[in-house]
């Protein structure tokens, strides 16, 4: 059964330091999500991404935060200069039709 | 803004049926879902109903949505310690592709 895949699976970071994080979503899906979890706390969204550009974003997702679709598979999620909050699970997801399909996540640890 | 309320906890015996409850706020959610997410691991889809819909039952699993109360819950039956997770309800928001919108998760317990 096709799946979303997310590495790497953990990172640790110092503060200021630039973080990619990457996904590859299941391969006939058009749009793409990026999500986060920090501890303990719910799962918030963060943007949508739909025919290479940015669809919907929430106020988390700021001028430090970008995405890409590098090549036909990658989907990546750019932090620029990580805060200690950045530190969450950060979960990505991609549909076809009217389900999200999310990936198992990387733990983001900013120091 | 949208809202999504689970109760936090939920503790059942091995055999029994659990209820898990939610309630949403945007009134014009197209689709309702539950997804689990077992320790350490992602967020998997268990199932998801339509807005239509009043009820819908895959094999243990029955979502029965009540629209004009914004209530949704999750019944399992003949819970097994397997089912042992955090269970999150989740709206989606603005349109057919829209964002999810999830609750703080319901953990529920299973006890032999």
């Amino acid at each position: 059964e096709p799946e979303v895949t997310q590495t790497p699976s953990h990172q640790v970071t110092q503060m200021g330091q630039e973080v990619i994080l990457r996904c590859v979503p299941i391969s006939n899906h058009l749009y793409f999500y990026w999500y986060r979890q920090i501890l303990g706390q719910k799962v918030e969204f963060l943007v949508s991404f739909y025919n290479n550009e940015i669809s919907e974003k929430s106020e988390i997702f700021d001028d430090q935060f970008s995405v890409e679709r590098p090549d036909g598979s990658n989907f990546t999620l750019k932090i620029r200069s990580t805060k200690l909050e950045d530190s969450a699970m950060y979960f990505c997801a991609s549909s076809g039709e009217d389900t999200q399909y999310f990936g198992p996540g990387t733990r983001l640890t900013v120091l | 803004g949208e809202d999504v309320e689970q109760s936090l906890f939920l503790s059942v015996r091995e055999g029994d049926s659990s209820v898990i409850n939610c309630t949403y706020t945007d009134s014009s959610s197209t689709y309702l879902y539950w997804y689990k997410q077992e320790p350490g691991a992602g967020l998997q889809l268990l199932t998801y109903i339509f807005s239509n819909m009043d009820m819908k039952q895959d094999q243990r699993l029955t979502v029965l949505l009540n629209k004009k109360d914004k209530h949704l819950s999750l019944r399992i039956a003949d819970t097994q310690t397997g089912d042992s997770a955090i269970y999150f309800c989740a709206e989606k928001y603005g349109g057919s592709q829209g964002n999810l919108i999830f609750g703080k998760g319901t953990k529920l317990s299973v006890k032999p």
